[in-house]
């Protein structure tokens, strides 16, 4: 089955830095890859998706780059706000399968 | 309106005894599941759930027993409780299997002492 390794597991910007998060996949025929945001004591909620038939998506301060060859996603997020602060979790999948998580980066965002 | 609500939000309980959690979601989604997320934060899969029927089911031990009802309905039933199945179990549902959006209930953090 599919297996998602993310890095880091904690990660800590000053405010108005930039924060990357990355992902690794195992399933080459994966080929949906969503990032779900969780504030602490809430559910996880989704922030930004992208499908292998696209390289990058940007929605506002966040944006998402696939790479199918490596077999790799990555989250960037541009100009972070304290309230940014969260775990956040990467995910694959392949159509009408299962959605496997990552292991979540801790995002700590210093004002 | 909740979009995907649970009950009970927490659960505390001893060890041998048996737990239900209940979900329902108000979205019109065919699909539903429930994720287990430990101590650590990981969130794994347990069962998914589309038109009333068992699609996914993970390494669960049998004591875990999901039940749809209908559509809308997800419960879980949990027999013998240990001490490792203190966690948050989040239920979910998404417009179909995959790809798509989940979306999560709250959570309902059991405590099993």
């Amino acid at each position: 089955g599919e297996n998602v390794e993310q890095h880091p597991s904690t990660l800590s910007v000053q405010e108005g830095d930039s924060a990357v998060i990355k992902c690794t996949y195992s399933d080459s025929a994966s080929n949906y890859f969503p990032w779900y945001k969780q504030e602490l004591g809430k559910r996880p909620q989704l922030i930004i998706d992208i499908r292998s038939n696209v390289g990058e998506k940007k929605d506002q301060r966040i944006a998402v780059t696939l790479n199918k060859t490596a077999k790799h996603f990555s989250l960037h997020i541009t100009e972070t706000q304290p309230e940014d602060s969260a775990v956040y979790f990467c995910a694959a999948s392949t159509s009408g399968d299962k959605l496997t998580f990552g292991t979540g980066t801790r995002l700590a965002v210093r004002p | 309106d909740t979009a995907v609500s649970q009950t009970p939000k927490y659960l505390v309980t001893q060890m041998g005894n048996d737990k239900s959690i209940k979900c329902e979601q108000n979205l019109g989604h065919d699909t539903m599941y429930w994720y287990k997320q430990d101590s650590k934060k990981f969130l794994k899969i347990m069962f998914s759930y589309n038109n009333k029927e068992l699609i996914i089911n993970e390494t669960v031990p049998n004591r875990f027993s999901p039940k749809s009802p209908d559509k809308a309905h997800l419960n879980l039933h949990i027999n013998s409780l240990e001490l490792g199945d203190s966690a948050v179990y989040f239920c979910a549902s998404s417009q179909t299997l995959p790809p798509g959006e989940l979306f999560f209930g709250e959570g309902s953090r059991l405590t099993v002492l």
